[in-house]
């Protein structure tokens, strides 16, 4: 059992659809990043939210962290080629460790 | 330029031998950390050190040694290698201290397949 669970676990779309990407734990976290991994490299940090509720914008990509410090998710508007890749959620407990997310493998076709 | 770097990117080896992963950040940071990276993607931390000292040890295995001769490297030594350690090794790095809000930075993983 995974303490922070993604969904949908792959996606694939058209360019230019928009899509969301959800995290969701039982469990409270003090933090929340989320992360994209391309094919033979390391994940890259996108953001880090800390308060619940909290929005943060990047450009086309827009993270919300839930009010309880659940959950949070990632929608990305107009999504473009450049955007594939896995998404990765990472949650800091209270014990200051990081844990990672399933996963989602989003592919955009051109 | 490269801002944490593995080696080597590749490793196949047979089972039951030992292996090493080196890693070395230059990015003048506290932390670094190794995780495992299965075939379903899932990432999982096994250790951190900080400063030289560990801070966090998962349930993994004795088989699994890191070593951090100074706060720049962090090494991981395998001994007798089993089919189930085939996966992505990343080693990470982070400013201060462990868990803080600031990002990981990734190397970009060492593959090890176990035959």
């Amino acid at each position: 059992t995974q303490l922070l669970e993604q969904s949908p676990q792959f996606l694939s779309i058209q360019e230019g659809e928009n899509l969301t990407v959800y995290c969701n734990s039982s469990s409270v976290f003090s933090s929340l990043q989320w992360y994209r991994q391309e094919p033979g490299e390391g994940p890259v940090l996108l953001v880090t939210v800390v308060t619940g509720g909290e929005v943060k914008k990047l450009k086309r990509l827009t993270f919300q962290f839930g009010d309880a410090r659940k959950d949070s998710s990632l929608h990305i508007t107009a999504a473009q080629t450049g955007d594939t890749g896995l998404y990765l959620c990472a949650g800091r407990d209270n014990f200051n460790k990081f844990y990672f997310g399933s996963g989602t493998k989003l592919n955009v076709k051109p | 330029d490269t801002a944490v770097s593995q080696t080597p990117k590749y490793l196949v080896t047979q089972m039951g031998n030992d292996k090493s992963i080196k890693c070395e950040q230059n990015l003048g940071h506290d932390t670094m950390y190794w995780y495992k990276q299965d075939s379903k993607k899932f990432l999982k931390i096994m250790f951190s050190y900080n400063n030289k000292e560990l801070i966090i040890n998962e349930t993994v295995p004795n088989r699994f040694s890191p070593k951090s001769p100074d706060k720049a490297h962090l090494n991981l030594h395998i001994n007798s290698l089993e089919l189930g350690d085939s996966a992505v090794y990343f080693c990470a790095s982070s400013r201060a201290g462990v868990g803080w809000n600031q990002p990981q930075h990734f190397g970009d993983g060492t593959r090890l397949s176990i035959l």
